[in-house]
């Protein structure tokens, strides 16, 4: 079974960091790019972040551009995004998700881990 | 960036009832776009990928149309478990980009 299991959200404040953790299991991780998105409450999507397979190429919305990282251990099967600087409006739900090569585009998204930034 | 318009914002039908949701892309995204369906506190379900492509296990009256800048997700009978938040996501170019989503309601 295709599984993506989130991690380490927390409440933090504002100007903090945060390391986020995304834990795969059921598939070669190593074949997938994989994605962040998150979710301010009551609010839409917001595709965050992406990494490659095997290049480990990047790319990242404007609103994180330059504050978060995301990277990825085909060892651990995991996919990481260090949060830093972060912001009231970076409270959200945030996924990881898994993207398929070519049109195919994103299937299977984790459960969520919650991201509160108070001042 | 590319923008995704979607419409409408809201709805309400009927169960039974023939749904069309659109998306239009700012400029041509082929067919990298897909639909999913969200229920309140639940994780985004793919319904449809490639534009019309039916994901597995999805019932056969959701459909996906369109190719370039225009889409559409059609829903042919409405079902009581069809109540939720739809989104379209393009996967073209980077920022990826949702819409901002339909909430359908009864």
């Amino acid at each position: 079974e295709v599984q993506l299991v989130e991690s380490g959200g927390a409440l933090i404040q504002r100007g903090g960091s945060l390391r986020l953790s995304c834990a795969i299991s059921g598939f070669t991780f190593s074949d997938y790019a994989m994605n962040w998105a998150r979710q301010a409450p009551g609010k839409g999507l917001e595709w965050v972040s992406y990494i490659s397979r095997r290049y480990n190429i990047v790319y990242y919305a404007d609103s994180v551009k330059g504050r978060f990282t995301i990277s990825r251990d085909d060892a651990r099967n995991s996919v990481y995004l260090q949060m830093n600087s972060l912001r009231d409006e970076d409270t959200a739900v945030y996924y990881c998700a898994r993207e398929w090569p070519g049109p195919d585009g994103v299937d299977v998204w984790g459960q969520g881990t919650t991201v509160t930034v108070s001042s | 960036d590319i923008q995704m318009t979607q419409s409408p914002s809201a709805m309400s039908a009927s169960v039974g009832d023939r749904v069309t949701i659109t998306c239009r892309a700012s400029q041509g995204i082929s067919n990298y776009l897909a639909w999913y369906q969200q229920k309140p506190g639940k994780v985004p379900k793919r319904l449809i990928y490639t534009a019309s492509s039916l994901q597995s296990g999805v019932p056969s009256r959701f459909s996906g149309s369109g190719s370039g800048t225009e889409f559409t997700l059609t829903i042919s009978s409405l079902q009581p478990e069809d109540f939720a938040t739809y989104y379209c996501l393009q996967h073209n170019a980077y920022p990826y980009t949702f819409g901002q989503g339909t909430k359908l309601e009864i």
